[in-house]
C-alpha cells in the first residue's frame, strides 16, 4: 500500500524557535497533501491544504504566517513552525492523497511536537 | 454546528460481542466517507470505505444513509486487538476531509 513518511517523529524545541517537520511520499506522487494537528483527546483537525507548485490553502483560524507550508516536490511537503509557543505543543499528521484513488488519503506516523 | 459527529464512547464490550457505532454529517453536498481506526498516540489507518450501496470486509460492515446523513459502523464477533478509537471521515470536492472525534471501543476479555 501507500506509505508516508513524516520526520522527525518527535522533537522538542525551546519557545521562540521554529521547527520543519517533513513529509513524503514513498511510494507514489501526491500533488495534494494535508496537514493536521492532534490535541489529546481531540480529533484531527484540517489545518491546511498543500498544493504541489502553489499556495497553499489553510483552514480558518490557522495563522498562514506561523504555519508555513510548502510543497515544492510530487512526494515531499514541509510544515514549518515558526516562534513556536507551549501552546503549539501537539501532534501534527500530514497525509497524502494518491491521484490513482483522489477519495483517499494516507496518512504519515505523525510528529509529536513540545515545545517548552 | 460540528461537520462531523461521534459518540465519544467508550464503548466497553466483551469479546465476541456485535458493537455499532453512528456518525452524523452536516453537509449534504459531502461526497465521500470513511471509517478510520486509530491507536493510541498513532496516526489514523484507513478501515473501509463506505458506500450508499453498503459495504462489508469480514467482521466489518460500513453503511450510508444520504437521506438521514449518517455513517454507521457494525463489528461483529469483536477481538482484543479491536480495542482502538474509531474516527468518521467525510470529505468534500476531494480536497477537505472533516474527522469526527472518534468513538473509544474497548473490547474485554
Amino acid at each position: 500500500g501507500a506509505v508516508v513518511s513524516q520526520h522527525p517523529s518527535r522533537v522538542i524545541c525551546k519557545s521562540g524557535t521554529s521547527v520543519k517537520i517533513e513529509c513524503r511520499s514513498l511510494d507514489f506522487q501526491a500533488t495534494t497533501m494535508f496537514w493536521y494537528r492532534q490535541f489529546p483527546k481531540q480529533s484531527l483537525m484540517l489545518m491546511a491544504t498543500s498544493n504541489e507548485g502553489s499556495k497553499a490553502t489553510y483552514e480558518q483560524g490557522v495563522e498562514k504566517d506561523k504555519f508555513l507550508i510548502n510543497h515544492a516536490s510530487l512526494t515531499l511537503s514541509t510544515l514549518t513552525v515558526t516562534s513556536a509557543h507551549p501552546e503549539d505543543s501537539s501532534f501534527y499528521i500530514c497525509s497524502a492523497r494518491d491521484e490513482g484513488a483522489v477519495y483517499e488519503q494516507y496518512f504519515g506516523p505523525g510528529t509529536r511536537l513540545t515545545v517548552t | 454546528r460540528k461537520e462531523v459527529e461521534q459518540d465519544p464512547g467508550p464503548f466497553n464490550v466483551p469479546e465476541g460481542a456485535t458493537v455499532a457505532f453512528n456518525c452524523t454529517y452536516s453537509n449534504s453536498a459531502s461526497q465521500s466517507f470513511f471509517w478510520y481506526r486509530q491507536d493510541c498516540r498513532k496516526e489514523p489507518k484507513l478501515l473501509m470505505s463506505v458506500y450508499s450501496s453498503g459495504n462489508e470486509d469480514g467482521r466489518f460492515t460500513a453503511q450510508l444513509n444520504r437521506a438521514s446523513q449518517y455513517i454507521s459502523l457494525l463489528i461483529r464477533d469483536s477481538k482484543l486487538s479491536d480495542s482502538a478509537t474509531y474516527l468518521c471521515v467525510v470529505g468534500y470536492n476531494f480536497n477537505k476531509f472533516y474527522f469526527g472525534s472518534g468513538t473509544k471501543l474497548n473490547v474485554k476479555p
